[in-house]
């Protein structure tokens, strides 16, 4: 099973700032590799997927980078709305599965 | 628009059997592009796939290894919904049961997703 560790655990920061979140696989998921975000009491929604084509409706100020173990998803300006946890999830080998998440917090 | 609405008792007693049923709207279950997914999420376990039903002229089903021996998921194609049921329930069995839509590479990324719904296995 492909291990994915996301960091940091939680990030804080303010409105306006950029803010950098990495995922790393225990093994090369090649560019198989996606992005979630998820706000209280709601479900995950799809930002990227294929390491860095943006989903439908996304907007730009989320781009996704990396290939083989090492990922990155970069909010370029956080708008009060991002304030929210993101899970990186890998499509590469079965089973299918997640990181553990990066809070991204207001300062 | 997709939508997915969910639906089931929040609350499964200890070796019994957890139905949750998730209807589509703006889609079809029988479509031969997109798969039909579960996926739990629990503080313990995070976030976990179940198992996906999908359509490529005859019905296929794929399910996790963790839950294989008790998992069953089925379409619905007169109410465009389809189900899970998860058997032998035990308190690990706990989590906020997600349904979602696999599309794109693999039909392995998810949207929607449906609103959740709380499974409490508890006696």
């Amino acid at each position: 099973e492909i291990v994915l560790t996301q960091s940091p655990a939680t990030l804080s920061l303010s409105p306006g700032e950029r803010a950098t979140l990495s995922c790393r696989a225990s093994q090369s998921v090649s560019s198989y590799l996606g992005w979630y975000q998820q706000k209280p009491g709601q479900a995950p929604r799809l930002l990227i997927y294929e390491a860095s084509n943006r989903a439908t409706g996304i907007p730009a100020r989320f781009s996704g980078s990396g290939s083989g173990t090492d990922f990155t998803l970069t909010i370029s300006s956080l708008e009060p709305e991002d304030f929210a946890v993101y899970y990186c999830q890998q499509r590469s080998n079965w089973p299918l599965t997640f990181g553990g998440g990066t809070k991204v917090e207001i300062k | 628009q997709v939508q997915l609405q969910q639906s089931g008792p929040g609350l499964v007693k200890p070796s019994q059997t957890l139905s949750l049923t998730c209807a589509i709207s703006g889609d079809s279950v029988s479509s031969n592009s997109v798969a039909w997914n579960w996926i739990r999420q629990s503080p313990s376990r995070g976030l976990e796939w179940l198992g996906r039903t999908y359509y490529r002229s005859k019905w296929y089903n794929d399910y996790a290894v963790s839950v294989k021996s008790r998992i069953t998921i089925n379409p619905d194609t007169s109410n465009n919904q389809f189900s899970l049921q998860l058997n032998s329930v035990t308190p690990e069995d706990t989590a906020v049961y997600y349904c979602a839509r696999g599309i794109f590479g693999g039909l392995n990324w998810f949207a929607p997703w449906g609103q959740g719904t709380l499974v409490t296995v508890s006696s």
